[in-house]
């Protein structure tokens, strides 16, 4: 079974921290994603990355940054949290090829006070 | 543009009743459409896709979905309703033509499903 892990599943953090949300996979995915999930909103992807240092802009990029240095590993960067950044944060990876499900972690609730 | 809609935010259905939860969705190109299930505090979880092929799609824990391409539909149903199939419910199109896998969720059903 895939297993995409977040580090943590509750956060709290100030405004203007730097923040950082962790994602690793273990089934060797090419394409990993962030987005922020809201009441009535659905899922928005914030980052997309499709290789190793390969990075696209979602459609709420904002505010984020992300940094993909090994193939497993997917991490999304606050670089200065707001209250409006308060959500919960869920990382998903797929592979490349065919038309494939993306495998979901289990989500970080961050909450920017 | 692409897009995906769930119409209706909560289905409320009595346990042991047939359950469906609605998609409709626009594409332009083949149309490559995912049901996903999200408990309270989880992530999301797959339940089927559609590709190709028959119209029917099974998928976990008993649900299945049935594509209408005249209506450009994609809905969620069940033949019977459990307790426990209560979660949020997410439809999802491929984004685009490219093979990078990105997906497009509608905003999300609540299903209620009471003893």
């Amino acid at each position: 079974d895939v297993k995409v892990t977040q580090s943590s599943r509750y956060l709290v953090k100030r405004t203007g921290e730097k923040v950082f949300l962790e994602c690793v996979q273990d089934m060797d995915h090419e394409n990993m994603f962030w987005y922020r999930q809201d009441p009535g909103l659905g899922l928005r992807l914030i980052y997309f990355s499709y290789d190793v240092k390969m990075k696209e802009k979602g459609d709420i990029p904002e505010g984020y940054s992300v940094s993909r240095e090994k193939k497993e590993r997917f991490s999304l960067i606050l670089e200065s949290a707001s209250t409006n950044q308060t959500s919960m944060y869920l990382c998903a990876s797929s592979p490349r090829q065919g038309i494939q499900p993306q495998h979901f972690g289990d989500g970080t609730r961050l909450s920017i006070l | 543009a692409q897009s995906v809609a769930q119409p209706e935010d909560q289905v409320n259905v009595a346990e042991g009743n047939p359950l469906t939860v609605k998609c409709t969705y626009s594409v332009s190109g083949n149309p490559y459409l995912f049901w996903y299930v999200q408990y309270p505090n989880r992530g999301l979880q797959f339940l089927l896709k559609y590709i190709t092929g028959d119209n029917l799609v099974k998928g976990s824990y008993g649900f299945e979905a049935e594509f209408n391409k005249s209506q450009t539909s994609f809905h969620l149903k069940k033949p019977s309703a459990l307790v426990s199939d209560s979660a949020l419910y997410f439809c999802a199109v491929k984004k685009g033509s490219s093979n990078t896998g990105k997906l497009i969720f509608g905003q999300g059903t609540t299903l209620q499903v009471k003893p």
